[in-house]
């Protein structure tokens, strides 16, 4: 089936250590975001990628950057971890054009912990 | 700017009751409207969307919505509750380019 695949489900960081949060696609779509939820709110975008066109949001820090090698995979970096990245990030697809007629196809996200 | 808003941040329903989740958008244009449901440690799953044409859609589990463009209103309903619709909630708006913003949530819980 195709599908967005998170990996991994779980991560658990050092406060200030680097760490890496993947997103694979079998969808094809051109469209990749990636979201930030923490307990209880609303997702919040961070960035998107047209195909290889970055979009940042105007108040997604600087800690957070992303790759994207190629269509299916992009990666959320965060630099230096601090407590208040402990969060669910979810990573979502569309195709160009149709993401508002048909929604985004979401993965199962990545649960942060910064300990 | 397009925002949506959620009355109530949790609600209860006894099973087999009538479901009934509020969500009201701002959007200077026509906007498209979304309900999401989100499991424990899982996801957002589309429940039904609402782009053009008939206002009142059914989406999946049973649930529908209706677009109510007077009172820019586009509230989930469900018949029946089942222990299996307990969850989060989220509506959603997006104005056709490509960014869909959401709402802060409803959490369902169903009584026995």
């Amino acid at each position: 089936d195709a599908m967005v695949i998170q990996n991994p489900r779980y991560q658990v960081t050092q406060f200030g250590k680097p760490v890496t949060l993947s997103c694979s696609q079998t969808l094809n779509h051109n469209v990749m975001y990636w979201y930030q939820q923490k307990s209880s709110q609303a997702p919040k975008l961070l960035f998107h990628y047209y195909d290889k066109d970055f979009n940042n949001e105007a108040d997604t820090p600087d800690n957070f950057q992303s790759r994207r090698p190629n269509t299916s995979f992009c990666f959320l970096d965060i630099r230096s971890p601090g407590l208040g990245d402990a969060a669910m990030y979810l990573c979502a697809t569309s195709r160009a054009g149709t993401g508002a007629n048909y929604g985004y196809t979401f993965g199962s996200g990545t649960r942060l912990t910064v300990v | 700017a397009q925002s949506v808003t959620q009355l109530g941040s949790h609600v209860s329903v006894s099973e087999g009751a009538l479901v009934l989740l509020r969500c009201n958008y701002s959007s200077s244009v026509p906007p498209y409207l979304f309900w999401y449901v989100q499991y424990p440690n899982q996801g957002l799953q589309l429940l039904l969307k609402y782009t053009t044409g008939a206002t009142l859609v059914k989406g999946i589990n049973g649930f529908e919505a209706e677009f109510k463009k007077s009172e820019t209103s586009f509230h989930l309903t469900k018949p029946s509750a089942h222990m299996s619709d307990a969850a989060e909630y989220f509506c959603a708006v997006s104005v056709r380019d490509d960014k869909i913003i959401f709402g802060k949530g409803t959490r369902l819980h169903i009584l026995p």
